[in-house]
């Protein structure tokens, strides 16, 4: 059974800061998907990382992929207050059509 | 990209009354789409995979008769809430993925469903 743990699960920055959220995993998988939501709202895709080594940015949002690790980062430069939400991420193995989803980091972007 | 669409966004119910979700794929065709639940403050969890013309795979300890799923055609999928009790209350989120290149999933808007 997959397993995916996010940290931190709750996350206070300041506005202007850097931070980094983990999402470590634990069976093989060869793409990730991280996504985001707001308060009331349903899930806008952010990324989608199909190889090891993947690096994928946005924005201010960057996220990688280890698949030998089993670890995906998703880097926050010069936090804004507009970023601040639910972040998931989503490990898949290809032909794998279910989702599993973390357990979601709360990021507060704090003026 | 592709759209999915879910109704209600919300709903309020009496317990004991059955509640129905559509899902819709607006632009591709679906022969699979996903139910999942959401609690407050909590991550999505699967309840069921819905399948076009066949029966609803379901998820350990989700019960098949109090959520019934129907995907009678490749662009909608419905999941009921048989007799509603204040626990089922939640948010209800269907997903449909694509079935080529880097095999997106969408999400439709959810449902906040409260039972009263």
């Amino acid at each position: 059974e997959l397993k995916v743990e996010q940290n931190p699960l709750f996350l206070s920055m300041q506005e202007g800061k850097n931070y980094t959220i983990y999402c470590n995993y634990s069976t093989t998988s060869d793409r990730l998907y991280w996504y985001r939501q707001d308060p009331g709202k349903s899930l806008e895709s952010l990324f989608v990382l199909l190889s090891n080594g993947a690096v994928k940015q946005e924005g201010r949002l960057m996220a990688s992929l280890d698949t030998k690790a089993r670890l995906s980062t998703l880097h926050i430069t010069a936090a804004v207050h507009d970023l601040s939400a639910t972040y998931f991420c989503a490990p898949n193995l290809f032909g794998n059509e279910k989702l599993t989803f973390g357990t979601g980091t709360r990021l507060t972007i704090i003026p | 990209g592709a759209v999915v669409s879910q109704h209600p966004s919300r709903v309020i119910c009496k317990s004991g009354t059955s509640v129905k979700i559509e899902c819709r794929s607006l632009d591709f065709q679906a022969t699979t789409m996903f139910w999942y639940r959401q609690f407050p403050k909590q991550s999505l969890m699967l309840m069921a995979t819905s399948n076009e013309g066949s029966k609803a795979t379901y998820e350990q300890g989700v019960e098949k008769d109090k959520f019934l799923i129907n995907h009678a055609s490749l662009t909608l999928s419905t999941l009921t809430v048989t007799s509603a009790h204040p626990e089922d209350s939640s948010f209800y989120i269907c997903s449909a993925r694509e079935r080529t290149g880097p095999f997106l999933a969408f999400f439709g808007q959810g449902t906040r469903l409260t039972v009263v």
